[in-house]
């Protein structure tokens, strides 16, 4: 079942715009994950946010976390062609049992158009 | 150099065969997983293992068989009982099973003809 939710399904921006990806879920979670996918190629771990932390930064990257209203979103900065690719969250879901794995939602496809 | 790899990149099959999809990782990690993706789609999980000689049903078990007789190694057999077998396939690594960050491999899009 897809426990998280990516927001818009496709996003297209200039060169230089901020690109903004919301994440919502269902179930409490101990962390959300936002990963990124090249067109034919494995998912690239971006950033990992606890269910204690409300943002969190790395580089052009900006990741808040609302446990209230169950949805986090990705920032990503002054953006370049270079950053066109799906992003995809990811949740560790607690109380889901003995052993707990991720659930990735559908993904966001951002075009970065130089 | 650190990794984990699949091979082959692109596989085709008839319908009827059983077909395996290698993957293997050199990073020490305990847990490994397997996923499946459709065009447009997110992951879905078919297996995942946290230890050697275990193994455990993801969401989209049916027509899929794994093993995991090696830490590096967790192949996963796409038999003739899978429905829908056309789809591209991501193997993943963890240090710790669930909550740690996973690794990706490059993937094998498998077409069935």
């Amino acid at each position: 079942s897809q426990q998280g939710e990516e927001d818009p399904q496709a996003l297209s921006i200039q060169e230089g715009e901020n690109a903004t990806m919301n994440c919502s879920y269902k179930t409490s979670i101990n962390n959300l994950q936002w990963y990124r996918q090249n067109s034919g190629r494995g998912l690239v771990h971006l950033i990992l946010i606890r269910s204690n932390e409300r943002e969190k930064h790395s580089g052009r990257l900006r990741v808040t976390l609302d446990t209230s209203k169950k949805s986090s979103s990705l920032l990503i900065t002054a953006s370049r062609a270079a950053d066109t690719a799906s992003y995809f969250c990811a949740t560790d879901a607690s109380g889901s049992g003995s052993a707990r794995q991720l659930t990735f939602g559908s993904g966001t496809q951002l075009t970065v158009l130089p | 150099d650190g990794g984990i790899t699949q091979s082959p990149k692109y596989l085709f099959r008839k319908e009827g065969q059983n077909v395996t999809l290698s993957c293997e990782q050199n990073l020490n990690h305990d847990a490994m997983y397997w996923y499946r993706q459709d065009p447009g789609q997110g992951l879905r999980l078919i297996y995942y293992s946290q230890i050697v000689n275990d193994f455990q049903k993801g969401d989209i078990a049916e027509g899929y068989s794994v093993s995991r007789e090696k830490k590096e190694s967790f192949p996963l057999t796409v038999t003739s009982a899978q429905k829908n077998p056309t789809a591209f396939y991501l193997c993943a690594s963890s240090a710790l099973a669930g909550t740690d960050t996973q690794y990706f491999g490059p993937g094998t899009r498998l077409t069935v003809l």
